[in-house]
């Protein structure tokens, strides 16, 4: 069965210091990936997207993600973190063929100043 | 409004009572989607619609009742519903109903049944 685990719920990091959220997924054939972002209060906004070809995307604010086949991982990554980058962080995998997302529980992160 | 507008944002009911809530997405997509998201659990998709269709049912208890009157409006009707239904709705909406469109959500939801 599809699943998308993100194994970190909750991580902190000091303001500027680099910062990445782990995502692994199971799915047989190539998904379609995502991240997403809430911030408190809000829905979820789009970080990133991929789909295919180059395996490092760029995303807005500043984040980037890293597809990698041979471990099924889909990690975020950001070289310096802002406070107001503090929100949670959704991995997703999108199912060919259906209209499902599978979502992970999510990663909580709190930047200290 | 712009994007995808959820109402009420905070709704406060009791077991036996019926409500709705609403969605309406300003974006000209095609399809939209209701979902369920609770403390520590990954976000579950509750409906689908597409070209006001509905496409996805997930095995959702029928005290929840999704209605999609045109491609802008969502509704989700609620009736006798359970403590545990207490949650964030979340409304999103995409171009087509396919896995590889980004979605687009509302702000949520937030219901507690008493």
């Amino acid at each position: 069965a599809q699943s998308v685990t993100q194994p970190d719920i909750h991580i902190t990091v000091s303001e500027g210091a680099s910062l990445e959220l782990r995502c692994n997924y199971s799915y047989g054939a190539t998904p379609y990936l995502f991240w997403y972002v809430q911030s408190p209060g809000q829905g979820l906004q789009l970080l990133l997207k991929y789909f295919s070809g180059d395996t490092l995307v760029q995303g807005i604010k500043g984040f980037e993600a890293e597809f990698k086949r041979s471990q099924s991982s889909f990690n975020l990554r950001k070289p310096s973190v802002h406070w107001s980058d503090a929100a949670e962080y959704f991995c997703a995998v999108g199912t060919s063929g259906t209209y499902k997302y599978i979502f992970g529980t999510g990663t909580r992160l709190k930047v200290l100043a | 409004e712009t994007g995808v507008t959820q109402t009420p944002r905070h709704l406060v009911m009791g077991m036996t009572n019926k409500k709705s809530l609403k969605c309406e997405q300003h974006l000209g997509h095609n399809a939209m989607y209701w979902y369920k998201q609770s403390a520590k659990k990954p976000l579950e998709l509750m409906f689908v619609y597409s070209l006001e269709e509905r496409v996805e049912n997930n095995s959702v208890p029928s005290r929840f009742s999704p209605e999609c009157p045109n491609s802008s409006h969502l509704f989700l009707h609620l009736h006798t519903l359970q403590p545990e239904d207490s949650a964030l709705y979340l409304c999103a909406s995409s171009p087509a109903g396919t896995s590889y469109n980004e979605q687009f959500f509302g702000p949520g939801t937030r219901l507690t049944v008493l």
